[in-house]
């Protein structure tokens, strides 16, 4: 199984700043299909998870452009540009390669003003 | 959309069969996964079931592999997962979620306790 490690596991910013949160795979996410499938959830308090990123840098309908991704292989990044009030809450990277692989999370990044 | 239900208390060694009712998408075209969350804790993969094209194929997390049942009716665009042999660490919020993790549910609680 693929482990998922995030940093940092919590992350004080300032609104206005900007924030940045990184995931490394145990193993190379380079799927035979030639796609890789990094995807970035944020979690807002009381609320389920939702999408923000996916295939490393493909922000998903309705994500503002403050929210951009990156990386290649093992290693990834989530940048917030501006950090707004409602960004707060825990992010998590998750790779979601095809059956019959599992999907897994990192631990998941607190991000609070 | 996707919503959940089925959710409750059950003693530990009990059943429980969650449903998640989806509308918005192809469902039948979709695979359908669950994934759960313990109070305060991360997120977990639990499986999922491809689409019939697919013959409706399944895969299972290690730890619920033999205990937990992933099935679909394509005419009701319906998931559901059949939970058996329930362990107080079973204890999470499950959500149903769309291929892909394009679209989770609110999240139904199951909580096994003696």
């Amino acid at each position: 199984e693929i482990v998922m490690t995030q940093t940092p596991l919590s992350s004080p910013v300032t609104l206005g700043q900007p924030a940045s949160i990184s995931c490394r795979s145990s193993e190379s996410l380079v799927h035979s299909d030639g796609n890789t499938y990094l995807s970035w959830l944020q979690q807002r308090p009381g609320q389920p998870p939702r999408l923000l990123i996916h295939k490393i840098s493909n922000r998903f309908s309705g994500v503002p452009d403050r929210f951009s991704g990156s990386g290649a292989g093992t290693d990834f990044t989530l940048k917030i540009s501006r950090v707004e009030a409602e960004d707060v809450g825990v992010y998590y990277c998750m790779q979601a390669a095809p059956f019959p692989h599992p999907y897994t999370f990192g631990q998941g990044t607190k991000l609070e003003i | 959309q996707l919503v959940e239900s089925g959710g409750g208390s059950v003693q530990p060694g009990g059943s429980l069969k969650l449903s998640c009712a989806a509308s918005g998408f192809y469902f039948s075209g979709s695979a359908m996964h669950w994934v759960r969350q313990a109070s305060g804790k991360g997120l977990e993969w639990i499986g999922r079931i491809r689409s019939k094209p697919n013959n409706h194929a399944t895969s299972y997390a290690a730890s619920v592999k033999g205990r937990f049942t992933i099935s679909r009716d394509d005419s009701q665009n319906t998931a559901y997962l059949q939970m058996n042999s329930l362990k107080i660490d079973d204890t999470a919020v499950y959500y149903c979620v769309r291929g892909g993790g394009d679209s989770w549910g609110q999240g139904t609680l199951v909580t096994i306790s003696s």
